[in-house]
């Protein structure tokens, strides 16, 4: 099996752009779609990138996904940041049966 | 589109406790069904699949041997029971589908969330 690894943390303020990374450790991050998935606090989680890089019908552009094979990572680019994109934000990948969640990252936005 | 949870409380370690995750809005014996859990403060993980028709069946190593997921498509409703509970399976527990385009192929991502049950297991 593999692992995702994020960041446990980022912040920056609204306006600006962040990016979010999901560090596969075991096998190829190509090997296997990357989704994106954002939980506000009390609330279940939503999907905002899936299959690497695309939206579900709803999700604002500013939202973008993207994988980098020579750093074995996908990553989940937020730009013009807005307060309510403030929530945790988790990459989630599949390893044949077995699906597989990243640590999770905070987004502060201040 | 909906999905609502239900079974979580109050349970002692060793016991056992029986989910429920009741479907509406869409036909529900097409899809794959999930659990995926949250522990207080903690991220998500994964639990256990169970495809439509009820030929695939997977667990997380955490809860294999444990844990029972299984489905009524009549009754449009999915279930996990869980036995020998221990204070490491307190959490919130969702259920979640799994993405299908209805003309036979399947995705691996969840495009529907319940609002989850939680379960606590403390003497």
């Amino acid at each position: 099996k593999f692992m995702l690894t994020q960041p446990h943390s980022v912040s920056e303020s609204p306006g600006k752009t962040v990016t979010i990374s999901c560090t596969r450790k075991g096998g190829s991050i190509a090997g296997n779609y990357v989704q994106w998935y954002q939980q506000r606090p009390g609330s279940a989680p939503t999907t905002v990138v899936f299959e690497d890089d695309q939206r579900p019908p709803g999700v604002p552009d500013r939202f973008s996904g993207s994988i980098d094979r020579s750093s074995n990572s996908a990553s989940l680019t937020i730009s013009g940041l807005k307060i309510e994109d403030e929530a945790d934000y988790y990459c989630q990948s599949f390893d044949d049966t077995t699906v597989i969640f990243g640590g999770g990252t905070k987004l502060t936005v201040l | 589109l909906n999905l609502v949870e239900s079974g979580g409380g109050l349970v002692k370690p060793g016991g056992s406790l029986r989910l429920s995750c009741a479907a509406s809005g869409f036909t529900f014996s097409d899809y794959t069904m999930n659990w995926v859990r949250q522990a207080p403060g903690k991220g998500l993980e994964w639990v256990s699949s169970i495809s439509s028709s009820r030929s695939y069946i997977y667990y997380s190593d955490s809860v294999k041997g444990r844990f029972t997921i299984s489905r009524d498509n009549a009754e449009d409703s999915l279930f996990l029971q869980m036995n020998r509970l221990t204070p490491e399976d307190t959490a919130v527990y969702y259920c979640a589908r799994l993405h299908y385009d209805g003309s036979g192929t399947y995705y691996d991502w969840f495009d529907t969330w319940g609002q989850g049950t939680l379960v606590t297991v403390s003497s």
